[in-house]
């Protein structure tokens, strides 16, 4: 069946660097791809969506120049966190659409800014 | 305010016996409600989806209503396991393509044996 991988499922990085995160749709093509972040018990919230060949659309309250999106081919959308600070550690997921409502979500990616 | 609630954050039941799980939601009007499943730690996972003009769906030990005259959806699992305990998220689907999921808080399952 369909599934989306995230790389890599867990980072460290220190404060003040930056860091990517990669979600691919492994058997299917993804014109659309949604970025949301968790914080523990907590809901997963939409951060922006990321569009094949265009810019992201990102929700309010998330800035779009510390959270970047590239969404260069139907198979790989990117979520680089910039300058990242300790605030900005959580659990990052992407998901992407397949044929009809089905929607796959990747397994996450915790990122930790010390 | 558009809100979308899951009842509780937790729920403990005695294996065997029904887990039955609540979304209500105001001020949206969602073509499809979802539900997922999320362990720690990983991503959520698929469970079922229930359009708008349907009243239940079954899958497996698996039942979940949606009621939209009262904005509510129940999810059932029958006959629990401790390998159902988990945490639940139901998520209102919009059904227009490109637009996300919204998602409840969830409710974290704990089937004791």
């Amino acid at each position: 069946g369909a599934v989306v991988s995230q790389h890599p499922s867990r980072v460290i990085c220190k404060s003040g660097t930056s860091v990517k995160i990669e979600c691919r749709s492994l058997d299917f093509q993804a014109t659309t791809m949604f970025w949301y972040r968790q914080f523990p018990k907590q809901s997963l919230m939409l951060m922006a969506t990321s569009n094949e060949g265009s810019k992201a659309t990102y929700e309010q309250g998330v800035e779009k120049d510390k959270f970047l999106i590239n969404h260069a081919s139907l198979t790989l959308s990117t979520l680089t966190v910039t300058s990242a600070h300790p605030e900005d550690s959580s659990f990052y997921i992407c998901s992407a659409g397949a044929a009809g409502n089905t929607i796959y979500f990747g397994e996450g990616s915790w990122l930790t800014v010390v | 305010s558009q809100k979308i609630e899951q009842n509780s954050e937790a729920l403990n039941i005695q294996e065997g016996k029904t887990a039955t799980l609540t979304c209500n939601y105001t001020n949206y009007s969602p073509a499809y409600l979802q539900w997922y499943r999320q362990d720690p730690g990983r991503g959520p996972v698929f469970l079922l989806l229930i359009r708008e003009n349907e009243k239940e769906k079954r899958k497996e030990r698996l039942k979940v209503t949606f009621d939209t005259t009262l904005k509510q959806s129940l999810f059932h699992i029958t006959a629990s396991q401790p390998a159902d305990s988990a945490t639940y998220l139901c998520a209102l689907d919009m059904g227009q393509a490109g637009t996300a999921l919204i998602f409840g808080k969830g409710t974290t399952l704990s089937v004791s044996s």
